[in-house]
């Protein structure tokens, strides 16, 4: 069983359209990261959470400790947007490297 | 402020030959992380660095990977011999310190097994 899931795996869109992407995870976490990872590209990193919410520019992230949720909003999208976004999470007691999930595939259509 | 370097950026090798993955993190940062990227599936944490300390590596198959950083600068990730399965992207990440900050990655070594 993942300890982090993501949905969707795959999400197409029209340009303007607000995303949204899901991740959930079992485990108790320090922090929670949201990256992005174009294609042959490097990973980089968007938001580190440990609650509530950030925003930078067009992306919000947000936090549900009790729920252990996060979920990643794009609004006003663009095709500039289309890329692989990952759900990370820093595990508690000590451990400090991240545990990722599978990651959603997003596509925004002009 | 430059960034996380890896090289080689890509990597073709036949199986049971070995090869070296290196990695030079941001100036300053003393938690280095070396990740393995099968397509299709999220990064997995192979080791974490603190300095030149193994803060963490359960998740490395010790049997035919190694990694150092005897200096708590660069690392070297190594595997020998390379199976099939080890064909993955390897990317390095670093952070100031552990815990508390973001991790920066690198631009990650394609490498291929045949």
């Amino acid at each position: 069983k993942n300890e982090v899931e993501q949905s969707p795996q795959n999400l197409t869109a029209q340009e303007g359209e607000f995303i949204t992407i899901n991740c959930s995870y079992s485990v108790g976490i320090s922090a929670l990261h949201w990256l992005q990872q174009h294609p042959g590209g490097g990973i980089v990193s968007l938001f580190m959470l440990s609650s509530g919410k950030k925003k930078h520019g067009r992306l919000i992230a947000t936090i549900n400790i009790q729920e252990k949720h996060s979920s990643l909003h794009i609004t006003a999208s663009h095709p500039r947007d289309s890329a692989v976004y990952i759900c990370a999470v820093r595990l508690g007691g000590g451990a400090d490297g991240l545990t990722f999930g599978k990651g959603t595939h997003l596509i925004i259509q002009p | 402020e430059a960034g996380v370097a890896q090289s080689p950026r890509y990597k073709i090798i036949e199986k049971r030959q070995s090869v070296a993955f290196w990695c030079n993190p941001i100036s300053g940062h003393a938690t280095l992380y070396w990740y393995q990227q099968i397509l299709g599936q999220g990064p997995k944490l192979l080791i974490q660095f603190q300095n030149n300390g193994v803060v963490d590596d359960s998740q490395l198959p010790k049997d035919r990977f190694s990694a150092e950083r005897l200096k708590g600068v660069d690392s070297t990730l190594k595997i020998q011999p390379a199976k099939l399965e080890d064909s993955a992207v390897y990317l390095c990440a670093s952070s100031l310190q552990p815990s508390t900050d973001t991790q920066y990655f690198g631009p990650g070594t394609r490498l291929t097994v045949l």
